[in-house]
This record gives C-alpha cells, sequence and structure tokens, in this order.
C-alpha cells in the first residue's frame, strides 16, 4: 500500500486564490518532500522537509510537517495558472542505506482557473 | 546542460517482444532509479541502483530487468513477462540529501 496519501485527489481554484494539499504517511520517515508534475511530463522536486522540522517557506510555497499526527501539507499562496500540475508528496524512510528510497502518494490534481 | 536523459519518448511494442528504455544522467550521482506510472497514479518503484554493478528489486520488479555497467547509465528492458507493460517510465537520480532528479519520462504502448 502507498505510504503517503494526498487529499483531496483533485482541487480547483481561481487564480489568485491560495491552495492547500495534504499529506498523510503511516511510518516513521527521515524526510518528506513534494514534487510536482506537469501533464505528460517528469516529476520537479518542490521543497524538502526534515524530520525534525516543522515548517518550511520556498518562494510562494509553504510546507509543513506535524510528525505526531505522521502528516504535512503543502500551501501555494497566489495562484496562477501556471501552477496547474499534479502535486506528490514522498516520504523518505529512516534507512541505514546510501539510497533512501522514497515512496510517492497518488498525488493532487491542482486546476487553477484564469 | 545537466540532467537526465531518457528515450525514447513514445515507443510501441508488439506483444511477446523485449523493449529498452534508455535513460542517461550526468549529474554525477551514484543512485538511479526506475519508477512505473499509471493513469491517475502515483509512482511505483521497479528497480534502483546505488553503485555500478549494483542494483536492486523494487516494489514491481517481475518482468523488468534493468543494468548498471557505467556509473551515467541504467537502461531497463521491458521484457514480454511483464504482462500490462503499457505505462509511463520515469528515470531518476539521486543525491545524498534523498532529493531525485526526473527525466521527462517514456511512454510504452502494447499494441
Amino acid at each position: 500500500s502507498q505510504q503517503g496519501e494526498e487529499d483531496p485527489q483533485a482541487l480547483s481554484i481561481q487564480e489568485g486564490e491560495n491552495a492547500t494539499m495534504n499529506c498523510s504517511y503511516k511510518t516513521s520517515i527521515n524526510n518528506l518532500q513534494w514534487y510536482r508534475q506537469n501533464s505528460g511530463r517528469g516529476l520537479v522536486h518542490l521543497i524538502l522537509i526534515r524530520s525534525n522540522e516543522r515548517e518550511k517557506h520556498s518562494g510562494r510555497l509553504r510546507v509543513t510537517l506535524d510528525t505526531s499526527k505522521k502528516s504535512s501539507s503543502l500551501l501555494i499562496t497566489a495562484s496562477r495558472a501556471a501552477d496547474t500540475a499534479s502535486y506528490f508528496c514522498a516520504t523518505a524512510l529512516i534507512s541505514s542505506g546510501s539510497a533512501r528510497q522514497l515512496t510517492f502518494g497518488s498525488g493532487t490534481q491542482l486546476t487553477v482557473l484564469p | 546542460d545537466g540532467g537526465i536523459t531518457q528515450s525514447p519518448k513514445y515507443l510501441f511494442r508488439k506483444e511477446g517482444q523485449n523493449v529498452t528504455l534508455s535513460c542517461e544522467q550526468n549529474l554525477n550521482h551514484d543512485a538511479m532509479y526506475w519508477y512505473r506510472q499509471d493513469p491517475g497514479q502515483g509512482l511505483r518503484l521497479i528497480y534502483y541502483s546505488q553503485i555500478v554493478n549494483d542494483f536492486q528489486k523494487g516494489d514491481i520488479a517481475e518482468g523488468y530487468s534493468v543494468s548498471r555497467e557505467k556509473k551515467e547509465s541504467f537502461p531497463l528492458t521491458v521484457t514480454s513477462a511483464q504482462k500490462n507493460p503499457t505505462a509511463f517510465y520515469l528515470c531518476a537520480s539521486g543525491t545524498g540529501s534523498g532529493e531525485l532528479f526526473f527525466g521527462e519520462g517514456s511512454r510504452l504502448t502494447v499494441l
């Protein structure tokens, strides 16, 4: 089963509004990452938050992490039509290996209407 | 430019044929990964490699094979044993921090 699950599955908002997506996971993690995927393209890394961090910002993106609830949220402020994409959370499990495997959720499809 | 190059972008396969998807990176990353994505779904790990000449099975390795003879290259072969190969295939490479860099994907369709 998926380690991370995004909610909602689909979100439609007007340009200029804020978009919030949530991610829940099941086991202890080393870090949690958010990626964006435009239709038919590869994924692009947006932001990484470590298990000992609670909040992180990058431009119009704000990510929070609550390890007690095993959940994270991605907030995109002042959305633009170009933000239309699928957004995935990915969790890196605590591992002794040098290459941490990421487990991806099923994504939130965000549509920003002009 | 540094990055990951996947080819071909589109590939059609007849039943019973093996096909190989190419993945090349010039980011000097040790780790490389292959994921499969089905419509409206997340990514599922097929194979990954942490170092040259070594690779491990992911969650859905059956019907696939890989090699890692060079640091820059991690080709994926979809064999005739893979019963439902139509999908979008994504290659990625990684840094020690866990962040992944993805190629643009290869879309495989079985005719």
